[in-house]
């Protein structure tokens, strides 16, 4: 079956813009989660989605990133304001419960010029 | 979440069997120890989980000594496909609710033909 999905594959901004990425989670999992990856480290815990709701969004850097799940499906991770720092891959994970064994999309390169 | 310490990196011979280790001196009673696989340009894979003893599953096996203070995962007759980082964690059980995953910098993997 299909996998998580992150839309763009690769997105090159400029600093100050805003960006939005996309993840289009397996079918039926609940739980959503965000992550950012920089070169050469793992990746970072960002927020976490059951259903609609953000039950944890502790991981997000600032009030420059925002994420949304309307509809308990696809996620949407916004960030206002780029910075050079924000430069990154950002992951997202569902799972089909909480807790249960996270699969990963292959992620969004963000590169901040 | 106890800390892990694992090598930077690693280099193997096609169809040799690896052994990757990871201390977790501070390891609770109640972590579990997981392992994921992680290739460029996409996200982690789960690849296997434990407590104690030993755990086999198609892709690998797992070793936990009794002290529960490092593990090793044992990759057997490994491939050039088997090229990757590696990441050991420890927290909470898949099945306890847990969700916010931690991740270090890994073990980067190289198989040379």
């Amino acid at each position: 079956g299909a996998g998580v999905s992150q839309t763009p594959s690769n997105k090159v901004t400029e600093k100050g813009k805003y960006v939005e990425l996309r993840c289009d989670p397996i079918s039926g999992h609940t739980a959503l989660y965000w992550y950012r990856q920089s070169l050469g480290q793992g990746p970072e815990f960002l927020i976490y989605f059951q259903g609609t709701g953000a039950a944890d969004d502790s991981g997000l850097p600032n009030d420059r990133f925002f994420a949304v799940r309307p509809e308990g499906s696809v996620s949407t991770l916004k960030i206002q304001r780029t910075e050079r720092g924000d430069s990154a891959v950002y992951l997202c994970a569902s799972s089909l419960l909480t807790g249960r064994e996270q699969y990963f999309g292959p992620g969004t390169r963000l590169t901040v010029t | 979440l106890a800390k892990t310490t694992q090598p930077i990196s690693m280099d193997s011979y096609e169809g040799q069997e690896v052994n990757i280790t990871c201390s977790h001196n501070n390891i609770a009673t109640n972590d579990y120890i997981t392992w994921y696989q992680q290739f460029p340009s996409q996200g982690p894979r789960f690849i296997i989980q434990g407590y104690k003893t030993k755990v086999t599953n198609e892709v690998a096996s797992l070793f936990i000594p009794a002290d529960r203070k490092s593990s090793t995962l044992s990759l057997p007759r490994v491939s050039l496909s088997d090229t990757a980082v590696y990441y050991c964690l420890v927290g909470a059980p898949l099945e306890a609710g847990s969700y916010q995953l931690t991740f270090g910098k890994g073990t980067k993997l190289s198989v040379i033909p």
